[in-house]
C-alpha cells in the first residue's frame, strides 16, 4: 500500500534554514507529481507546493515563494522540502501528499516550530 | 488564485440528523477534456491527517460510507452526510484541483448537538 513518512522537523529559530524529506512507498515514485501541504496550530490546510514527476517543474505559494525549495530524488523515491529564511508564521505541520489532481494518500505531518 | 469559500464555518447536528456543507468556488472550475468538476472533499479528525472522501465532486472515494454524498456545478459544491454519525466529528475541507496554487477552503467543523 501506498506508505508517505515525513522527517526532519523540529524547532528553528526564525532566519534559520530546514530540510524536510517524505519518504515514498508502494507506488511507482517518478510517474507522480508530489505536494506539501502545510497546517498551522488549530488552522486550515494551506497547500505549499507541487512538483511534477520528473522534477522539472515547480509551483509554490505566494507565501513561500523565493524561501522554499522543493526538489525530488527518483532514485531514493524521497521528496524534500528546502526551508530558508524561516518566519514565525511558517510554524505548521507539513504534509506531503501524492498528485492525482485530487490527493487521496497523504503522510503523517512533521512539525516545524520556528521559535526564538 | 481560485478562492474556496465554505459555509458554514461550523455546524452541530443530531445523531442521526443530515448535514449539508457548501463550498463556492470563486470561478470555474470545470475540466473541460471530461466534463468533471476539480473538486475533492476532505476529512480531518483531531491528531489526523486529511482523508480523501470525494473526488470530481461526486466520486465516492472506495470505503467511504455510502451516507457521504457530494454535489454540485458550475461554482457552488456540497457535501452531505445524510445521517450523521458520531464518527464523523471532523472538520471537512473542499479543495480546487483545476489549477495551481491548489486552494482550500477554510474548513467546517462537524459537531454532535
Amino acid at each position: 500500500q501506498v506508505q508517505l513518512v515525513e522527517s526532519g522537523g523540529g524547532v528553528v529559530q526564525p532566519g534559520r534554514s530546514l530540510r524536510l524529506s517524505c519518504a515514498a512507498s508502494g507506488f511507482t515514485f517518478s510517474i507522480y507529481g508530489l505536494h506539501w501541504v502545510r497546517q498551522a496550530p488549530g488552522k486550515g490546510l494551506e497547500w505549499v507546493a507541487l512538483i511534477s514527476p520528473d522534477g522539472n517543474t515547480e509551483y509554490y505559494a505566494d507565501s513561500v515563494k523565493g524561501r522554499f525549495t522543493i526538489s525530488r530524488d527518483n532514485s531514493k523515491n524521497t521528496l524534500y522540502l528546502q526551508m530558508n529564511s524561516l518566519r514565525a508564521e511558517d510554524t505548521a505541520v507539513y504534509y506531503c501528499a501524492k498528485d492525482d489532481g485530487y490527493s487521496n494518500n497523504w503522510g503523517q505531518g512533521t512539525l516545524v516550530t520556528v521559535s526564538s | 488564485d481560485i478562492v474556496m469559500t465554505q459555509s458554514p464555518d461550523s455546524l452541530a447536528v443530531s445523531l442521526g440528523e443530515m448535514a449539508t456543507i457548501n463550498c463556492k468556488s470563486s470561478q470555474s472550475i470545470l475540466d473541460s477534456s471530461n466534463n468533471k468538476q476539480c473538486l475533492a472533499w476532505y476529512q480531518q479528525k483531531p491528531g489526523q491527517s486529511p482523508k480523501l472522501l470525494i473526488s470530481w465532486a461526486s466520486t465516492r472515494e472506495s470505503g467511504v460510507p455510502d451516507r457521504f454524498s457530494g454535489s454540485g456545478s458550475a461554482t457552488d459544491f456540497t457535501l452531505t452526510i445524510s445521517s450523521l454519525q458520531a464518527e464523523d466529528v471532523a472538520v471537512y475541507y473542499c479543495q480546487q484541483y483545476y489549477n495551481t496554487p491548489r486552494t482550500f477552503g477554510q474548513g467546517t467543523k462537524v459537531e454532535i448537538k
